[in-house]
C-alpha cells in the first residue's frame, strides 16, 4: 500500500465552484500534512499545511484533516482558471516526507 | 536572491557526458534534498543532507553523486547517465530534517540523449 494516495484526476470544475481534493494516508502515526500546487513545467509550491484535526483556512483555501479516518482534503472556494494545476499531498511520518502522485485540477472559465 | 535557486534550468547531455546540477538556498535552512520527478510518478527522494552531512541515499545509482560543501549549497554530479534518467530534478530545503515544510527550487529539466 502506498503511503499517500490521491486520485490522479483530472478533476474539472467550473469557474466559481468549489474544488475538493482528497488524500488518504496509510500510517496513523503521520504527524504533518501539506498541500503543494504545481503548475505544468514548474516546481511544487507550498500552499497549506495542517497539523491538527479540523479545518484550517487561508483565503480561498481550506485544509481539512481527519486523523481517525486518515484523510486530508483541500477545498478551493470560488475556483479560478489560475487554480488549474496539479495538487500534491505530502505527509510526514517520523522524518520521512511522502508525496502523493498529485491530482490534476482544471477550472473551466 | 531569495528562496531556492537551481542552475541550469535545462540541460541536454549525452550518455558519456559529465555534468553537474547546482542548488543554492537563501533561507537559512539546514536540510537540503534532491528529488527526481518523472511523468506520472510521485516525487522520488534521492538524497538528504542535514547540516552538510548526508543522512539518506535512497538506493540511487552511483552515476548520481551528490555533494554538499555547506548548508546553503548542494550539487548533483552526473556521469554516464541513461535515457531513463531524463526527468525534472528538484532541489528543496527545510529548516531541519524533521517535520518541517520543504521549499522547492525551480528544477532542472534534464534530457539524456
Amino acid at each position: 500500500q502506498k503511503e499517500v494516495e490521491q486520485n490522479s484526476g483530472p478533476l474539472s470544475v467550473p469557474e466559481g465552484a468549489i474544488a475538493s481534493l482528497n488524500c488518504t494516508y496509510s500510517d496513523r502515526g503521520s504527524q504533518s500534512f501539506f498541500w503543494y500546487r504545481q503548475y505544468s513545467g514548474k516546481s511544487p509550491e507550498l500552499i497549506m499545511f495542517i497539523y491538527s484535526n479540523g479545518d484550517k483556512e487561508d483565503g480561498r483555501f481550506t485544509a481539512q484533516l481527519n486523523k481517525a479516518s486518515q484523510y486530508v482534503s483541500l477545498l478551493i472556494r470560488d475556483s479560478q482558471p489560475s487554480d488549474s494545476a496539479t495538487y500534491l499531498c505530502a505527509v510526514i511520518l517520523g522524518n520521512q516526507f511522502y508525496f502523493g502522485t498529485g491530482t490534476s485540477l482544471t477550472v473551466i472559465p | 536572491e531569495t528562496g531556492v535557486t537551481q542552475t541550469p534550468r535545462h540541460l541536454v547531455m549525452g550518455m558519456t557526458n559529465k555534468k553537474s546540477l547546482k542548488c543554492e538556498q537563501h533561507l537559512g535552512h539546514n536540510a537540503m534534498y534532491w528529488y527526481k520527478q518523472s511523468a506520472k510518478k510521485p516525487l522520488e527522494l534521492m538524497f538528504v543532507y542535514n547540516f552538510k552531512e548526508q543522512t539518506e541515499n535512497n538506493s540511487v545509482p552511483s552515476r548520481f553523486s551528490p555533494e554538499c560543501p555547506n548548508s546553503s549549497h548542494l550539487f548533483l554530479h552526473l556521469h554516464t547517465l541513461q535515457p531513463e534518467d531524463s526527468a525534472l530534478y528538484l532541489c528543496a530545503s527545510s529548516q531541519d530534517r524533521g517535520p518541517y515544510e520543504q521549499y522547492f527550487g525551480p528544477g532542472t529539466r534534464l534530457t539524456v540523449t
